[in-house]
């Protein structure tokens, strides 16, 4: 199960930071992707974390953007996403390994003056 | 940004069948294999088939999946109202610029 952080409002040039708590399976034999989903839009991948190695992947249209970490300790992966965009206004959702196969309930965040 | 195409819309009535295509390329669906993902109405995405055509766990037999060359299909035989939702195709690509790409999506509507 993945659980993650709750809504978000946030500004123009703000960043936001999200969270994804795995439990129920041994965190560090998978990764953890994230994809985000606007409103009324398809499902983008954002990128990928190994939470083994560090092992990362992003799409290259968030590469200067965007920071994935995983804490081991507590079973958590983190997103953080930086300078957004009214365009970031998006579900995002963290989803375990390379079979897609758990998907947290998402976190909305929000972009607005 | 989707590089895999799907139908926007297809409907049945119930205990009818539907049939959804995802139109990919040589660098994905042709190298890769094909996950389908069904979102219902409010809800997060779920894996419905992984690998081309194996269903996931709890995963109803009407739910079928195939792939052939740079396609790949989901099929609804029987539609139940529950199956109302959004489908998405997924598969790896071995671009330098994204790693998973998804389908446009299809609405499935049951008459």
């Amino acid at each position: 199960q993945l659980v993650q952080s709750g809504a978000e409002v946030k500004k123009p040039g703000a960043s936001v930071t999200v969270s994804c708590k795995a439990s129920g399976y041994t965190f560090t034999s998978f990764g953890i992707n994230w994809v985000r989903q606007a409103p009324g839009q398809g499902l983008e991948w954002m990128g990928w974390m190994s939470a083994n190695n560090g092992n990362i992947n992003y799409a290259q249209k968030f590469l200067d953007r965007v920071t994935m970490t995983t804490d081991t300790s507590t079973a958590t992966a983190f997103m953080e996403l930086r300078s957004l965009r009214s365009d970031d206004t998006a579900v995002y959702y963290c989803v375990r390994g390379s079979s897609f196969d758990s998907w947290g309930q998402g976190t909305r965040v929000t972009v607005s003056p | 940004q989707s590089v895999l195409t799907q139908p926007p819309s297809a409907s049945g009535a119930p205990g009818q069948s539907v049939t959804i295509s995802c139109s990919g390329s040589s660098s994905n669906i042709g190298t890769n294999t094909v996950n389908w993902y069904q979102q219902l109405p409010g809800t997060a995405p779920k894996l419905l088939i992984s690998g081309n055509d194996q269903r996931a766990s709890g995963v109803p037999g009407r739910f079928s999946g195939s792939k052939s060359g740079t396609s790949a299909s989901l099929a609804i035989s029987g539609l139940h109202s529950e199956d109302e939702a959004d489908y998405f195709c997924g598969t790896w690509d071995d671009s330098l610029s994204v790693f998973y790409v998804f389908g446009t999506g299809t609405k499935v509507t049951v008459l």
